[in-house]
Formats: C-alpha cells, structure tokens, sequence
C-alpha cells in the first residue's frame, strides 16, 4: 500500500519558469511533510518542510502548498534553475519522527538553459 | 563538521551471502535510521534506532538486522542476499531526541547482488 503518491514522474521547465510537483497522501495521522532534493550519487538533502496547521511555507525560490482536506500537498520552484535540475520527494512522518519517513517515489526535474 | 558517512560506498556480493552496512552519524546525533532506496523508487524505511534501542522496523524480512552502537554508530546486517536486494542503502541520523524534523542522509552503500 503506497501511502504517499508523487507526480509526476518527471519534469522539464526552462529556466525562469515555475516547477510543481505534486504529492497526495492517505493516513490523515501524518503530521509533518517534508521535501528532499537528492543529486546523482548523494543522499536525499532537506529542502523545506510543513506542518499541516498551515497551508503554505515559503523559503526563498521554493514554496509548499498543503490541502488538509484535500490531503495533497505541492512544492513550487519559483525561477526555476540548472542548478535545480536534481530528483525530488515528498515524504510524511508521524509524530514529526523524520527518521521513520513514508517518501514518495520522486520527480526527476529537468530546467533547460 | 563531518556529515553522516557510511561505508563502503560499493559492494558486490553473490546470492545467499551476507553483508554489512557501516554507517556514522553526525557528532551529537543519536537516532540513525535506514532506508533502502531501489533504482527509480523513493527510499524505503527499513530501521530506526536510538540511544540503542530499535524505535521502529519497515515491512523488510527478518534477514534484515541492525544494531547501534555506544558512539551511536550503526551497522545494518542483510543474510542470505536475493537480487532483489540490490539497491542504494542510506543511512540518517537526526539531532539529540528521537522525534526531530531535520533528518541527514548520508551518501549511501551501493550493493550490487550478482
């Protein structure tokens, strides 16, 4: 049972423009959503993260949206970069227990120069 | 300071033998947990430990095993190896408490089962 599903598989923007990625989850327990950006050969990196008593958390070029009822959640790039070209997740935890983490199976973002 | 380092970064092992995975948190940090990340999947939690104690287990065989150490190091234990067990194993660790939002991978064991 996939308790987080991630779209879409992959991605390709140019660079300037917004990436969305989109997670949907199904136990209403999760109480925290975090994202992760994993370069080729590296570990999965916090990238920014969400509790579900708020609806949006901005940091700097990346923003999540939460939709409690829903039980969506999305993560925007702002002025999309190269740099930024890398395979993204999605995740949720109970109890804010990052460590014993539910991932999606990630978006692999392409942004052309 | 030293990120979470796991080792080694490669093996290759024959069916039906058995493998172990090294890997050490960050100084200060005492839950580690591991996750097997197959190739085009998200990792998959397989163990998490702290203060030596094992805080919870993923949906894997008993053939998976781990242990934690004084020094919060950990070692993951994997017998009698299927195909199917090659993936990248990561190893994270997280800061003092066991319930913590920042979790630090490490970069992985790649494990190639012939």
């Amino acid at each position: 049972q996939q308790q987080v599903k991630q779209s879409p598989q992959s991605l390709i923007v140019q660079k300037g423009g917004i990436s969305i990625i989109n997670c949907a989850y199904e136990n209403t327990a999760f109480d925290y959503f975090p994202w992760y950006q994993q370069f080729p050969g590296k570990g999965p990196a916090l990238l920014i993260a969400i509790r579900p008593d708020v609806s949006e958390k901005k940091e700097g070029r990346f923003t999540i949206s939460f939709n409690k009822s829903a039980k969506q959640f999305s993560l925007h790039i702002m002025d999309s970069q190269p740099g930024d070209s890398a395979t993204y997740f999605c995740a949720a935890c109970f109890n804010t227990n990052a460590g014993k983490s539910t991932f999606g199976d990630g978006t692999t973002l392409t942004v052309k120069p | 300071d030293a990120g979470v380092t796991q080792s080694p970064t490669h093996l290759i092992k024959t069916r039906g033998q058995q493998v172990t995975l090294r890997c050490s948190p960050i100084s200060g940090h005492k839950s580690v947990s591991w996750y097997q990340q197959v190739l085009g999947q998200g990792p998959q939690f397989i163990f998490q430990y702290y203060e030596k104690e094992e805080r919870g287990r993923g949906n894997f065989p008993d053939r998976f095993s781990a242990r934690q150490f004084p020094n919060y190091s950990s070692e993951l234990n994997v017998n009698a190896l299927l195909l199917g067990d090659s993936a990248l194993y990561l190893c994270a660790s997280s800061s003092p408490g066991h319930k913590t939002e920042k979790l630090f991978f490490g970069s992985g064991t790649q494990l190639s089962v012939l």
